[in-house]
């Protein structure tokens, strides 16, 4: 039973387009989200942030949005470039037990030149 | 400084054998992490140790995983006996404190049980 969803297994996107990641969870306990970045044969690397009492976190061409009434996130990439092409991870922190993360399946963003 | 380190970076094994998998943390932090990627479910927290002691276990998949951490440098992951379904990729994560943010991932250990 996944918690946190991500759809969308891959996504292609033009070089110098927005790329816009999905992210949907399940669980009000969850207050902090982060998305990763992970290349072939290399671990997942912190991307970027969001706390629950935030709807917005920018970071240079990397911007994600929390609908907490949807539970709801998304990562977008503006502009895109072909060294964005990754496997996206968003991970929820859930504070209802022990405080872990919970991770979703990933999507595969590929930017083509 | 380096960053987690985990050996093997691959492993081949037949049915039946005991697997360890190793991770050395990050110098200073104090929680460590063991996750299991497959396309399925995407990233697993199988359990994660604070100050050398395990806090959550319930991503186990069942007995024959077990992990330690007996010092604060170091940890295994153990599976006997190993079987084909428990072919994935396994890594391991630190981070300083409880309440987390960002965690540090080694490069992995891609297991494949024949």
């Amino acid at each position: 039973d996944q918690q946190v969803k991500q759809n969308s297994p891959s996504l292609s996107v033009q070089e110098g387009r927005i790329s816009i990641l999905n992210c949907d969870y399940t669980n009000s306990m969850f207050d902090y989200f982060l998305w990763y970045k992970k290349y072939p044969a290399e671990g997942p690397t912190f991307l970027i942030s969001i706390s629950s009492i935030k709807d917005k976190n920018e970071d240079g061409r990397f911007t994600v949005f929390l609908n907490k009434s949807a539970k709801h996130l998304s990562l977008h990439i503006v502009p895109s470039q072909p060294g964005d092409s990754a496997v996206y991870f968003c991970a929820a922190r859930d504070t209802s037990g022990t405080y872990k993360y919970i991770f979703g399946t990933g999507t595969r963003l590929k930017v083509l030149a | 400084d380096a960053g987690v380190i985990q050996s093997p970076r691959h492993e081949v094994t037949e049915m039946g054998q005991e697997v360890t998998l190793r991770c050395k943390p990050i110098s200073g932090h104090n929680s460590l992490f063991w996750y299991r990627q497959t396309m399925m479910r995407g990233l697993e927290l199988l359990i994660y140790f604070n100050n050398n002691v395990p806090i959550d276990d319930s991503g186990m998949p069942e007995d024959r995983f077990s992990a330690k951490m007996p010092n604060a440098s170091f940890s295994t992951l153990k599976i006997q006996p190993s079987e084909p379904r428990d072919s994935a990729v396994y890594f391991c994560a630190s981070t300083l404190g409880t309440s987390f943010g960002e965690q540090f991932f080694g490069p992995g250990t891609r297991l494949t049980v024949l």
